[in-house]
């Protein structure tokens, strides 16, 4: 079994200040994670994604996130926040040695930006 | 340009009634699949496709169809069993490498659906 959780609903951050976005999962497996972001009534767009390389990862639009296997996190973080950040972003798992192809999301984490 | 498409984009059903909800992929992903969004809840998945005319349920399958008879296409039927409908669906691809599973998943637009 799989599960997510993001530890926060709402971070809130000036525009200009780095941004942390904290994500811990479980898994039976060696699990694949991702971070995905949504703009209102949008789809989900892949910021970026763990499969057992570098347990640094970078992404777009210059977030990155940092694969813990002893914490099991994976946190999601941005050096300078842009007005342009502000969505939703969910934390994603997988199984990929399960046999299955289901994903497990988190609940979400709601960036705010203000100027 | 490959994607997935939904359609429609915004869906309107009376108490009572079925509606189905499109998704079309061209990027030739085996597995497809649809997602309910409520506010706070995250995404809950409804119904899975690893191969054609192969589905599984998912956590909140009660209320809802799928149907899976070309690799490109798995439409979603809202029946009026599901009791509270409204709410953004999504629909999502994912493929297989190297035999396994776990890549990344790519989605539609969604689908808002509304009871009125």
């Amino acid at each position: 079994a799989q599960s997510v959780t993001q530890l926060d609903s709402h971070v809130s951050v000036s525009e200009g200040t780095p941004v942390l976005l904290r994500c811990n999962y479980s898994s039976s497996y060696s699990p694949s994670l991702f971070w995905y972001v949504q703009h209102p009534n949008k789809g989900l767009q892949l910021l970026l994604k763990y499969t057992s390389a570098a347990t640094l990862v970078k992404g777009i639009n210059g977030f990155e996130a940092e694969f813990k296997k002893s914490e099991t996190s994976f946190h999601l973080t941005k050096p300078s926040a842009h007005m342009s950040d502000a969505a939703e972003y969910f934390c994603v798992v997988s199984d990929p040695d399960s046999g299955y192809s289901t994903l497990t999301f988190g609940k979400g984490t709601m960036l705010l930006v203000s100027p | 340009d490959g994607g997935i498409t939904q359609s429609p984009k915004y869906l309107f059903r009376k108490e009572g009634q079925n509606v189905t909800l499109s998704c079309e992929q061209n990027l030739n992903h085996d597995a497809m699949y649809w997602y309910r969004q409520d506010p706070g809840q995250g995404l809950r998945l409804i119904y899975y496709s690893q191969i054609v005319n192969d589905f599984q349920k998912g956590d909140i399958a009660e209320g809802y169809s799928v149907s899976r008879e070309k690799k490109e296409s798995f439409p979603l039927t809202v029946t009026s069993a599901q009791k509270n409908p409204t709410a953004f669906y999504l629909c999502a691809s994912s493929m297989r490498q190297g035999g396994r599973w776990g890549t990344e998943a790519f989605f539609g637009q969604g689908t808002r659906l509304t009871v009125v």
